[in-house]
């Protein structure tokens, strides 16, 4: 079982640009959640992705949208970026819920210059 | 508003009991407080859950009081390769589940 896989490893962008970020879940999950992680600070949660919609949101501006797969894979996009989305970008699985064990990727790292 | 509060740093020698204290002020009754630890550009790592009173499993325990506004993930014997951050989760519900990752204790084990 490969586990919570992402990609890329690494992105630079500049200012205004657009981005798209890949997770594949765990084996066997079916819920797919994103966090913003800054350098030095906690993950912050995004959204959540269940049966290919969105299920739960954070305090994040449309600009950060995403999308689910009928195969549970999901992606994150965000639009117009900002300085500000700079940070390391994780992807979590999980069995329905959020109440559970999280299974988190290696992130990808965002530079936006 | 849901706030997430640990000590900044820690540092313990190696062999020590390690205790890390969160405080959840507005946890609520079905809230459930989740421990992770996170090492240098890797992804969280899911330690220990718990509802209420005492949890334990193979790599740690997790005390919440009875009033659940904190709770104390404890390391036993810790070792150098427990150096890491270690965040406590709360999956705050009524409602709709609002994720809030607490700000982190970076642990550093001495030898």
């Amino acid at each position: 079982d490969a586990g919570v896989t992402q990609s890329p490893t690494h992105l630079i962008k500049t200012r205004g640009q657009q981005v798209t970020l890949r997770c594949s879940p765990k084996s066997g999950h079916d819920t797919v959640s994103w966090y913003q992680q800054a350098l030095g600070q906690g993950p912050q949660f995004i959204f959540q992705y269940y049966e290919e919609e969105e299920r739960q949101r954070g305090n994040f501006p449309d600009r950060f949208s995403g999308h689910q797969f009928p195969n549970y894979s999901s992606e994150l996009n965000v639009n117009a970026l900002l300085l500000g989305d700079s940070a390391l970008y994780l992807c979590a699985s999980s069995g329905t819920s959020l109440l559970g064990e999280q299974f988190f990727g290696p992130g990808t790292r965002l530079t936006v210059l | 508003l849901a706030k997430t509060t640990q000590p900044i740093s820690m540092d313990s020698y190696e062999g020590q009991e390690v205790n890390i204290t969160c405080s959840h002020n507005n946890i609520a009754t079905n809230d459930y407080i989740t421990w992770y630890q996170q090492f240098p550009s890797q992804g969280p790592r899911f330690i220990i859950q718990g509802y209420k009173t005492k949890v334990t499993n193979e790599v740690a325990s997790l005390f919440i009081p009875a009033d659940r506004k904190s709770s104390t993930l404890s390391l036993p014997r810790v070792s150098l390769s427990d150096t890491a951050v270690y965040y406590c989760l709360v999956v705050y519900s009524g409602g709709y589940q609002k994720v809030t990752f607490g700000t982190g204790t970076k642990l550093q084990v001495i030898p």
